[in-house]
């Protein structure tokens, strides 16, 4: 029974393009995480939602909306997909956004773009 | 701002060999300090904790002491398996700041 999971697994598309990633949790918690793996394996948060609710923006360019429907999903939407873009990107999940909470990671979505 | 630093990799053993992945912090409050795993194609997996000053946390084998005076969070196991090749992220989180601060991971290859 999957925790956290992510779709697309891979996505692969062309400059200029919009795509989406979606992201479900069925851990009833209440806050929700994007971050972005380099091809380093450098790993950056990107966004977090507590009960629906942007908490964290570090910085990152407005091409990306994150978008909360419920506290059980945070979809990340991405216009004018760029070269840089390409990373594997993970969602996460924990209870509340309380420092000492484990985050649980979705399985990444690798998006390449051409 | 909050930082970690881990050691560069990557690191090869052979089975049964000791394992140390050094891990240092700069924060400006009191943290929380985390080591997480990520097995191939997979996201991570959280390993063990410690939310305060000389803490212990373990698991799998594997240890790590949360000390402040050093502000380290060292990753130790005294026999390491083919099964733990991975790549190891040590990571702080500030109660204030609400998010995870990752180090840059450290890659371990355990040959038999």
């Amino acid at each position: 029974d999957t925790a956290v999971s992510q779709t697309p697994k891979y996505l692969v598309t062309q400059m200029g393009n919009d795509k989406s990633i979606k992201c479900e949790q069925n851990l009833g918690h209440d806050t929700m995480y994007w971050y972005k793996q380099d091809s380093k394996k450098f790993l950056k948060i990107m966004f977090s939602y507590n009960n629906k609710e942007l908490i964290i923006n570090e910085t990152v360019p407005n091409r990306f909306s994150p978008k909360s429907p419920d506290k059980a999903h945070l979809n990340l939407h991405i216009n004018s997909l760029e070269l840089g873009d390409s990373a594997v990107y993970f969602c996460a999940s924990s209870q509340d956004s309380g420092g000492n909470n484990e985050q649980f990671f979705g399985p990444g979505t690798r998006l390449t773009v051409l | 701002g909050d930082s970690v630093t881990q050691m560069e990799g990557p690191v090869t053993l052979s089975e049964e060999a000791f394992l140390t992945i050094n891990c240092t912090y700069t924060a400006t409050g009191y943290p929380s300090l985390f080591w997480y795993v990520q097995y191939p194609g997979e996201g991570l997996q959280l390993l063990l904790k410690a939310t305060k000053a000389d803490d212990k946390g373990s698991n799998k084998g594997f240890e790590a002491t949360y000390r402040k005076e050093t502000t380290s969070f060292h990753l130790e196991k005294g026999s390491v398996q083919v099964s733990d090749s991975a790549v190891y992220f040590c990571a702080l989180s500030d109660q204030g700041a609400q998010k995870l601060v990752f180090g840059q991971g450290t890659r371990l290859t355990i040959n038999p």
